[in-house]
Formats: structure tokens, sequence, C-alpha cells
């Protein structure tokens, strides 16, 4: 069946432009998490939607980091004045609920670079 | 703060050579510990949960154990194909959904 799909999978920017970035979960999962990897380290938490809302962004990182998911399903992470520092791969996650033992399935990611 | 801390950062061993990988963590209260695989380009695939102390978990060449301070992932007789970076992720008390993951270890199986 269809996994997590995220696009682009490579995203080139200047520094100080907006980007956003797209989550496409498994269908039928409710809880979708976003996660960014830096080389060497593993996945750092940025924020988890239960439906259509956030309920845990205490992960992002400043304010310039914005994420919404307005029916559900599909999400969009939008990232304000890029900074150089922003670069890594950011990783989406579904789960079908949010069940202790839900493992997360995650996509392959946006690998993003800011010039 | 909840700590998961993974060594060795990385592990080289001939094809047929078991050895073990340890996941230590530093938590409020655990619910959940989770082994995942990541090739190079590629997610997080899930590979285990474990919940409580004494639990084991085994998938073809690969078993997780659990005690109440670490995990380890033994690999017996690796393969080549067992070649990836092994994370380790922990689902805690304090009410948070989203996992913590350790730095991983990198491993490389030769022929």
């Amino acid at each position: 069946g269809a996994g997590v799909s995220q696009t682009p999978s490579n995203k080139v920017t200047e520094k100080g432009k907006y980007v956003e970035l797209r989550c496409d979960p498994i269908s039928g999962h409710t809880a979708l998490y976003w996660y960014r990897q830096s080389l060497g380290q593993g996945p750092e938490f940025l924020i988890y939607f239960q439906g259509t809302g956030a309920a845990d962004d205490s992960g992002l990182p400043n304010d310039r980091f914005f994420a919404v998911r307005p029916e559900g399903s599909v999400s969009t992470l939008k990232i304000q004045r890029t900074e150089r520092g922003d670069s890594a791969v950011y990783l989406c996650a579904s789960s079908l609920g949010a069940g202790v033992g839900e493992a997360l399935h995650f996509g392959n990611g946006t690998r993003l670079t800011v010039t | 703060e909840d700590q998961v801390t993974q060594s060795p950062e990385a592990l080289r061993l001939q094809e047929g050579e078991s050895s073990s990988l340890n996941c230590s963590y530093t938590v409020s209260g655990l619910r959940g510990l989770f082994w995942y695989r990541q090739d190079p380009g590629k997610g997080p695939e899930f590979l285990f949960t474990l919940y409580s102390a004494g639990e084991e978990k085994e998938k073809e060449r690969l078993k997780a154990t659990l005690t109440k301070k670490e995990s380890f992932l033994h690999i017996t007789a690796p393969k080549p194909e067992d070649s990836a970076t092994y994370l380790c992720a922990v689902r805690t008390h304090t009410g948070r959904r989203a996992l913590t993951f350790g730095s991983g270890t990198r491993l490389q199986v030769q022929p």
C-alpha cells in the first residue's frame, strides 16, 4: 500500500526566502508528525497533529516555522525567512491513532538546503 | 528532560559476526521503547516496540531486549544487507505523543 509521501524530495533555496514542504500521510492515519534530522543525528521533533489541530508544537524552534493540516490529511510545513541553519532533512510521519504503542511510519523526507 | 543515548556511534562487523547495539535512556516513566532502521536517503523504518523490562521481540536476525535502564538490539550472524543506521526512540509518561530519538548507531557489515 501507499506509504507517507513527501514533496519535494529536494529543495534548494536562498537565505531569506519562504519555503513550503508537503506531506501526504497514509490514508486513514489521524496522527501526523513533523521531524527534522541533521547529518549524523536522530530525528528531532517539531510538531504533532491529531486530526486538524496542532496538539503539540513545542518542538518548533521559533516563529519562522509554522505547519497546517486544514482537512486532517495533507500537511504543509512552512518556513519563513530561511536561514542556513535551517538546512536539514525534514521528515513527516503518520500513525493510525494516538495509542501509546502506535509506531510512526515515516516518509523519505525533504532535503532542504539554504544557500 | 528525557535523554536517549546510543552506543557505539558506529560499528563495523564481518558477515556472520554477531554483536549488540545499546540504547540507554533516562526518562520520567517509560511508556514504550521503539527501534527503527534507517537506510541512506530514506526515512526510518519501524522494527520493534518494547513496553516493559524483561520483554523481548525478534525479527529474522534481530532481537530487541529491554531492561529498566537500557535496551539492546542483538544482531545474529549479520549479512551485508543489515548495514544501516539503527535508531532507538522512547515515548514517556509526560503525555507527549511524540517520540524522542537517540542519535543512532551506524552499522556496516562487510562480506
